[in-house]
């Protein structure tokens, strides 16, 4: 497995109050990603990362904000949580882009957050 | 925006039935992926598929990829337990962006 370490793992946080999200890889790969997964959605894409500082939004970017300060870490923060972000968040992370080789992701354990 | 349609969302099957689960996207794909991902786990990749009418096989698991480069399938022969999971596939569009997933296909596989 790719070494990628998400924490927490679990969280249970109340309406309104900030939470951060943590991604560790030591793969040095460029690309960084968070998904979030639902019943009936898939893995949605919310914001992903092409280098340090180099960020942008994905499907669902409302409400959430990243950061890349290094290239091994990358940090999802929820500014002021709500209900409808109770989910599972995926970090990933890939080599390529996909112009240059396969670019799949390798994903991280995944991070249950509940929000009441 | 481009969207990836996945059917059937839930397939129950016995063990030694053939599955499978089919992709179409809304618009031209450079390329496909398939994603595994065990209950309780995280996805892990499968194969990705380039080319037109491209076929690929892994063991008792098929993988196509439509003429146009809009639709794809895989096809587990003889299902068994250890095949139970959701199985995503994924899209890169023409300008090699961002992977768009299907909803996935939870395989439940009765001994």
């Amino acid at each position: 497995d790719a070494g990628i370490t998400q924490s927490p793992r679990h969280k249970v946080t109340e309406t309104g109050t900030p939470v951060t999200l943590r991604c560790h890889q030591t793969e040095n790969h460029r690309y960084m990603y968070w998904y979030r997964q639902d019943p009936g959605h898939g893995l949605r894409l919310i914001h992903y990362s092409y280098g340090v500082k180099d960020t942008d939004k994905g499907e669902v970017s409302d409400g959430y904000s990243v950061s890349r300060s290094k290239t091994e870490d990358f940090l999802l923060t929820l500014e002021s949580a709500t209900s409808s972000q109770t989910s599972v968040y995926f970090c990933a992370i890939s080599d390529t882009s996909g112009r240059a080789g396969a670019g799949e992701l390798f994903f991280g354990e995944g991070s249950r957050l509940t929000v009441l | 925006g481009q969207q990836v349609m996945q059917i059937p969302q839930y397939q129950h099957v016995q063990e030694g039935e053939d599955f499978t689960t089919y992709c179409n996207s809304s618009t031209t794909l450079s390329n496909i992926q398939w994603y595994k991902q065990r209950p309780g786990g995280h996805p892990v990749f499968l194969i990705q598929l380039v080319k037109s009418g491209e076929v690929k096989k892994q063991k008792r698991l098929t993988f196509q990829f439509g003429e146009a480069k809009k639709n794809s399938s895989l096809h587990i022969t003889a299902t068994q337990t250890t095949d139970v999971g959701t199985y995503f596939c994924a899209g890169r569009g023409t300008s090699y962006g961002k992977l768009t997933f299907g909803q996935g296909t939870i395989l439940t596989v009765h001994p």
